[in-house]
């Protein structure tokens, strides 16, 4: 059973563009919300991540918008680069686990 | 300067055999993870061990059995191989159980059963 569940499973953006990823999650206990990148051939890793008390959190291209009300969650790419094709995988933590989404796999054409 | 390495990369092997992944950090850290990713790119944690000492035990069949001989290793045996145990393996791990928000992970095992 996915606790978290993730949209869209793939998306393709013109580079510069902005790609949009979305998450929803049920359990009110889950207390932080991680974003991990991975690319072909390698592990996930760690991209950006949010608390519950916080409504957007920025780190350089990459911004998390958070609604606690609506429990969802989404990963905005701003000025999409090639360098970013990855798939993404949104996530949300209690009891020392994390439960990912399904992932979301960007292209981003140059 | 791998961090978290995994060997093999790659595993190719007849159902019903037994076969072991490795995995080693080299960061120090206290926590280490096994997930499974399946053909969907589903990630799904299966166990967590801590100092040694097993933390998470996800409903994974007791034909997987993981073995942490020291805190920088956390070894991954199976028993039995089934075709629905073909998946990439991850290993992962956190400097402590309270950092498991931020897991470092290896670069995967792609088992394949035949």
């Amino acid at each position: 059973q996915q606790q978290v569940k993730q949209s869209p499973q793939s998306l393709i953006v013109q580079k510069g563009g902005i790609s949009i990823i979305n998450c929803a999650y049920e359990n009110t206990a889950f207390d932080y919300f991680p974003w991990y990148q991975q690319f072909p051939g390698k592990g996930p890793a760690l991209l950006i991540a949010i608390r519950p008390d916080v409504s957007e959190k920025k780190e350089g291209r990459f911004t998390i918008s958070f609604n606690k009300s609506a429990k969802q969650f989404s990963l905005h790419i701003m000025d999409s680069q090639p360098g970013d094709s990855a798939t993404y995988f949104c996530a949300a933590s209690k009891d020392y686990k994390l439960s990912f989404g399904a992932g979301t796999t960007v292209t981003v054409r140059a | 300067d791998t961090a978290v390495s995994q060997t093999p990369k790659y595993l190719v092997t007849q159902m019903g055999n037994d076969k072991s992944i490795k995995c080693e950090q080299n960061l120090g850290h206290d926590t280490m993870y096994w997930y499974k990713q399946d053909s969907k790119k589903f990630l799904k944690i299966m166990f967590s061990y801590n100092n040694k000492e097993l933390i998470i035990n996800e409903t994974v069949p007791n034909r997987f059995s993981p073995k942490s001989p020291d805190k920088a290793h956390l070894n991954l045996h199976i028993n039995s191989l089934e075709l629905g145990d073909s998946a990439v393996y991850f290993c992962a791990s956190s400097q402590g159980l309270a950092d498991y928000n931020e897991q470092f992970f290896g670069p995967g095992t792609r088992l394949t059963v035949l």
